[in-house]
């Protein structure tokens, strides 16, 4: 079975400064990675997703994440915070033939000004 | 392009009664998904369609939960009899033809909030 573990409930981070907000995943196989953002009472947003190749992929609103296979991690980072990333992050893997997506339980990113 | 669209945007009903929730997915997306979203937990997934096929419905509750999508286009989730724990946010998704890899990203509505009295 596959898994998503965000262990951290919320990330708190001043403006301006770098922000990283961790996931780890657990799979048989090769994984699809993903992260997707959700504001309050909307929808989730996609934000980037590793298939394959390079380990460092950028996605959307200048965030990127790293993929490390020998850690099983897929952290999301961006240089530069702001007041409007504030939202609930969610990490999400899927595998080959799978298709289904099994999310992580969610962290908070709170940017204080 | 227009984005998912989901109705109701709220709804509050008291238990043992039914409900149901519709999804507009965008034009040519294929799959189409139906989640639910418990407070303070990540979206698990009820049914997931290909087309107007079911492809997963492992995790559907189906003793009071049913779905449809007729004509491969619009869906409803319904839920007959409702009970309190079933109070979460329902999130229809849509993706390009996921049974090509499984790594399409795929598109929120934003979402039904049931309220069970």
């Amino acid at each position: 079975a596959q898994s998503v573990a965000q262990p951290e409930d919320q990330v708190n981070v001043a403006e301006g400064n770098p922000l990283t907000v961790k996931c780890t995943y657990s799979v048989s196989g090769n994984p699809y990675l993903f992260w997707y953002v959700q504001y309050p009472n909307r929808g989730l947003q996609f934000l980037l997703k590793y298939i394959t190749g390079d380990n460092l992929v950028k996605g959307s609103y200048g965030f990127e994440a790293e993929f490390n296979k020998s850690q099983t991690s897929f952290h999301l980072k961006k240089p530069s915070a702001l007041v409007s990333d504030s939202a609930l992050y969610f990490c999400a893997v899927s595998v080959f033939e799978s298709y289904q997506l099994t999310f992580g339980k969610g962290t908070k990113l709170s940017v204080i000004p | 392009e227009a984005g998912v669209a989901q109705s109701p945007r709220y709804k509050i009903i008291e238990k043992r009664q039914s409900v149901a929730f519709w999804c507009n997915p965008i034009s040519g997306h294929a799959t189409l998904y139906w989640y639910q979203q418990i407070l303070g937990q990540g979206p698990k997934l009820l049914i997931q369609f290909q087309n107007n096929g079911v492809v997963d419905d492992s995790q559907l509750p189906k003793d009071r939960f049913s779905a449809e999508r007729l004509k491969g286009v619009d869906s409803t989730l319904k839920i007959q009899p409702a009970k309190l724990e079933d109070s979460a946010v329902y999130l229809c998704a849509s993706s390009l033809d996921q049974m090509r890899g499984g790594n399409q990203p795929q598109h929120f509505g934003d979402g039904t909030r049931l309220s069970i009295l």
